[in-house]
């Protein structure tokens, strides 16, 4: 089993819809970022979360210690928000989630 | 302000040869962190350094190496190249220790033939 796990790996949604992404792990963590990547490579730090929940624009991330488990919700989906959704955590070193490719559609 | 540049962006190598991959932070930044990916594995953690000291290696044989200079900038070199080293190598700065926002490069994609 590994120590992040993400659902769901694939996600296919309509414009306008509203998203959620989930990652569970089982270790402990300081804190959990969720990344976004663009096809051709490029990564973007979204959040990094140590408790509780961060917004930015349409952009939601959520957090529970106790449960070790984060969601990443996206309100409103645009086609533009089409990528691959990673997240990771760092008991020590750095381990990824195998990620979530988003599609919106128009 | 300029953000990380990795350098070069493209590479091609034969097996046996090495490489060295070049990554400058963002100005003020003094954590570097590296990374592999492949599509079979995802992403991977290389190493990470602060203030030219390595304070955390991942799982890779010792082909991989790095170093962080003065200016904050790094390399890694991966000796020997095999077939299966053929990845997107990313390299992230951030400001103090990794635990914080991370802002990553472009990548440099190296494919060994």
């Amino acid at each position: 089993k590994n120590e992040v796990e993400q659902s769901p790996q694939n996600l296919t949604a309509q414009e306008g819809e509203f998203i959620t992404i989930n990652c569970s792990y089982s270790v402990g963590i300081s804190a959990l970022h969720w990344l976004q990547q663009h096809p051709g490579g490029g990564i973007v730090s979204l959040f990094m979360l140590s408790s509780g929940k961060k917004k930015h624009g349409r952009l939601i991330a959520t957090i529970n210690i106790q449960e070790k488990h984060s969601s990443l919700h996206i309100t409103a989906s645009h086609p533009r928000d089409s990528a691959v959704y990673i997240c990771a955590v760092k008991p020590g070193k750095y381990i990824f989630g195998t990620g979530t490719r988003l599609k919106v559609l128009a | 302000k300029a953000g990380v540049t990795q350098t070069p962006r493209y590479l091609i190598k034969t097996r046996g040869q090495q490489v060295t991959l070049s990554c400058s932070p963002i100005s003020g930044h003094r954590s570097v962190s590296w990374y592999q990916q492949t599509p079979g594995q995802g992403l991977q953690f290389l190493f990470e350094y602060f203030s030219e000291t390595q304070r955390n290696k991942g799982n890779f044989p010792g082909r991989f190496s790095g170093r962080q200079f003065s200016n904050s900038r790094s390399e890694m070199n991966v000796s020997t190249l095999e077939l299966g080293d053929s990845a997107l190598y990313l390299c992230a700065s951030s400001f103090g220790q990794s635990e914080n926002i991370q802002y990553f490069g472009a990548g440099t994609r190296l494919s060994v033939l």
